[in-house]
């Protein structure tokens, strides 16, 4: 149990279909991120959320990424019109910048 | 531009001997660093933390990071390996203690040879 859950573990999906991941973390925190990790490469900044405000988002989210914490508890990450190159590990993490993440187990995406 | 370099994309190393696995940073400002180790099929862990305090840092399961800010450097060591110790580490900065957001190496695989 590492504090925070992301739902599901493994999604295969066709290319152009949309998808929708979940992040709940166990306590509650003010700040909420999310990253992605392609094979073999570091996590990469995704978008940050410090209570349900989405204060952050990388050039790597294009308009068919959109994410949100309506209740500044869990967390949606949506991606719309799938395309291979999603295909990752889509992290949530929550935590400060001083004392450090604590990761999810992740979501790993795959389009087919 | 802040980033993180992590010299070695795998290293390998015999049960009981010493493990060094290098990273070097660039910041504009005094950064945050830490690393964290992935086990494969499994989160990310943090294991252990600099934030401007004490230069040598200890962390879990033996390890530990030394910060040198002349060499710009943050090389995490262990005296002895185990073989649970395989796994891949990644070198992170948070480059100006004001961002929002992590800045991760591209990660070093250890191999534990029995």
């Amino acid at each position: 149990d590492t504090g925070v859950s992301q739902d599901p573990r493994h999604k295969i999906t066709k290319r152009g279909q949309n998808v929708t991941f979940r992040c709940d973390p166990i306590s509650e925190h003010n700040r909420l991120y999310w990253y992605r990790q392609t094979l073999g490469q570091g996590p990469e900044f995704l978008t940050y959320f410090q209570n349900e405000a989405q204060l952050e988002k990388s050039r790597l989210l294009s308009d068919r990424f959109s994410a949100e914490r309506p209740k500044g508890s869990f967390s949606t990450l949506e991606i719309q019109r799938t395309e291979q190159g999603d295909s990752a590990m889509y992290l949530c993490a929550i935590g400060t910048d001083n004392y450090g993440y604590t990761f999810g187990s992740g979501t790993r995406l795959t389009v087919v | 531009a802040q980033s993180v370099t992590q010299l070695d994309s795998h290293v390998s190393v015999s049960e009981g001997t010493p493990v060094l696995l290098r990273c070097n940073y660039s910041s504009s400002y005094s950064p945050s660093l830490f690393w964290y180790v992935q086990h494969p099929n499994k989160g990310l862990q943090l294991l252990l933390k600099y934030t401007s305090a004490a230069t040598l840092v200890k962390g879990i399961n033996g390890f530990e990071a030394e910060f040198k800010k002349s060499e710009t450097s943050f090389h995490l060591t262990k005296p002895s390996a185990h073989m649970s110790d395989a796994a891949e580490y990644f070198c992170v900065v948070n480059p100006d203690n004001y961002g929002q957001n992590f800045v991760f190496g591209p990660g070093t695989r250890l191999s534990v040879l029995p």
